[in-house]
């Protein structure tokens, strides 16, 4: 069965520090996607980005930047230069490739706060 | 292009009533799915829709929700006999398929409260 674990349930930090939101995953596939969502506190959920088992290269988005290690099974997601508009709760995203459709298993979710 | 968008934003019943929730998808997204997500968790999966083919449905789902998608357009997620345990915010995502795999974007959600 797939399984998101996200251990860090509330995260504090103060402007312009960087921070790592950590991910961890379990799977039987080989083949499969894993995600990142922002959910500020309007509720809806935003992508932010989408890497698939096979490919291991870290990505950077701006002030985004994303590293999955199969080797530890984990998707860590590092903010750098925090701002305030960065608090919000997110997600780490399992699916696996699926013949009808992709069905996301979810992570509970890290609180970011940061603070002015 | 407009995102995916749910109607109503906020909903509270009592229990016992029926509650029905509409959510449009992103134009041309053939597939769209229901979540729910209740306090402090991340969303679960509820069923899945390719055009107006239901083809997914989890466990969650008991029999007093019903979802449909008549057209392969919008599609309403039905719950009859509302129950305290039904309180969630209700969430609605399209996606395009696509090869290898689709990602899936959300609409607001419905904040769906019984008393």
């Amino acid at each position: 069965a797939q399984k998101v674990t996200q251990a860090q349930t509330e995260i504090s930090v103060v402007e312009k520090e960087d921070v790592t939101l950590d991910c961890v995953y379990e799977t039987r596939d080989t083949t499969y996607y894993l995600f990142w969502y922002k959910q500020p506190p309007s509720g809806e959920l935003v992508f932010l980005i989408r890497r698939n088992s096979f490919d291991e290269q870290n990505e950077i988005s701006g002030r985004y930047s994303w590293n999955f290690q199969k080797s530890t099974s984990s998707f860590n997601f590092t903010i750098t230069a925090s701002q305030v508009v960065d608090s919000a709760v997110y997600f780490c995203a399992l699916s696996e490739a699926g013949e009808y459709g992709n069905k996301l298993v979810f992570g509970a979710g890290t609180i970011l706060r940061v603070k002015s | 292009d407009t995102g995916v968008s749910q109607d109503p934003r906020h909903k509270i019943t009592k229990r016992g009533q029926n509650v029905t929730f509409r959510c449009d998808p992103i134009s041309e997204h053939n597939r769209l799915y229901w979540y729910r997500q209740t306090l402090g968790q991340g969303p679960e999966f509820l069923t899945y829709f390719q055009n107006e083919a239901q083809l997914e449905k989890s466990r969650l789902l008991s029999d007093r929700f019903s979802a449909e998608r008549p057209k392969g357009s919008f599609s309403t997620l039905e719950i009859q006999r509302t129950e305290q345990g039904d309180s969630a915010m209700y969430l609605c995502a399209s996606s395009l398929l696509a090869a290898p795999t689709d990602t899936q974007y959300f609409g607001p959600g419905t904040r769906l409260t019984v008393l």
